[in-house]
């Protein structure tokens, strides 16, 4: 079985530019999570969708940072516009419902750089 | 002070050496997790406990819930054990909070 898919997994654009992540969880997974990993830390969570609801998304920058999960499967990640210190990694995770119970799952991530 | 502490944060072990990870936190939790990360790549589950201990071939990991302390043992260590090790525990809510991660390195 696949486990959760991202793409891409490098990006390195200018900064004010948009970008946008994509992520596939497992097949089934109702739970999805957005992190973002500066280098050296623990991921941070951005935004938790339970289905297609935003459940969490109280660490989201909603100024520049929006998210989506349309029909409750795939998501993406957008941020717009980029700037130096979104640089990190962004992490899809995905688990059968909330994490109390359930093991989540992590994709490999992406790595954002902005220069 | 961060919710979740670990100890240490850099950890250089020789092949074979039993090693211990600690993970020490200050919130009410319904479970707790320990995750693998190998650079360039993502994140592994290796445990998900609520109480007592879990075995899993060389890796072990305990709770006590009283003491708010978890820790994460690796016995006869090898190189390929080298990777960044994470604890996260599960606020009530269902919240994930990561720890900063152990960087662990076992040279042959």
């Amino acid at each position: 079985e696949a486990g959760v898919v991202q793409s891409p997994r490098y990006k390195i654009i200018e900064k004010k530019q948009p970008v946008a992540f994509w992520c596939n969880p497992i097949s089934g997974h109702n739970t999805l999570y957005w992190y973002r990993q500066n280098l050296g830390q623990g991921p941070e969570l951005l935004i938790r969708y339970e289905n297609e609801e935003a459940v969490d998304d109280s660490q989201l920058p909603k100024d520049r940072f929006s998210a989506e999960r349309l029909k409750g499967v795939d998501s993406t990640l957008k941020i717009q516009p980029a700037e130096l210190g979104d640089s990190a990694v962004y992490l899809c995770a995905s688990s059968l419902g909330g994490t109390g119970a359930f093991e989540a799952f992590f994709g490999q991530g992406t790595r954002l750089t902005v220069v | 002070k961060n919710e979740v502490e670990q100890s240490p944060q850099n950890l250089t072990a020789q092949e074979g050496e039993f090693i211990t990870i600690n993970c020490s936190y200050s919130v009410g939790i319904s479970a707790l997790h320990w995750l693998q990360q190998h650079p360039g790549g993502g994140i592994v589950s290796l445990f998900m406990l609520s109480s007592g201990k879990k075995k899993h071939g060389r890796l072990i990991a305990t709770i006590n819930i009283q003491e708010k302390h978890s820790s994460l043992h690796i016995t006869a260590s090898h190189p390929r054990d080298s990777a960044v090790y994470i604890c996260a525990v599960v606020k009530y809510g269902n919240k994930l909070v990561f720890g900063a991660g152990t960087i662990l390195r076992v040279k042959s």
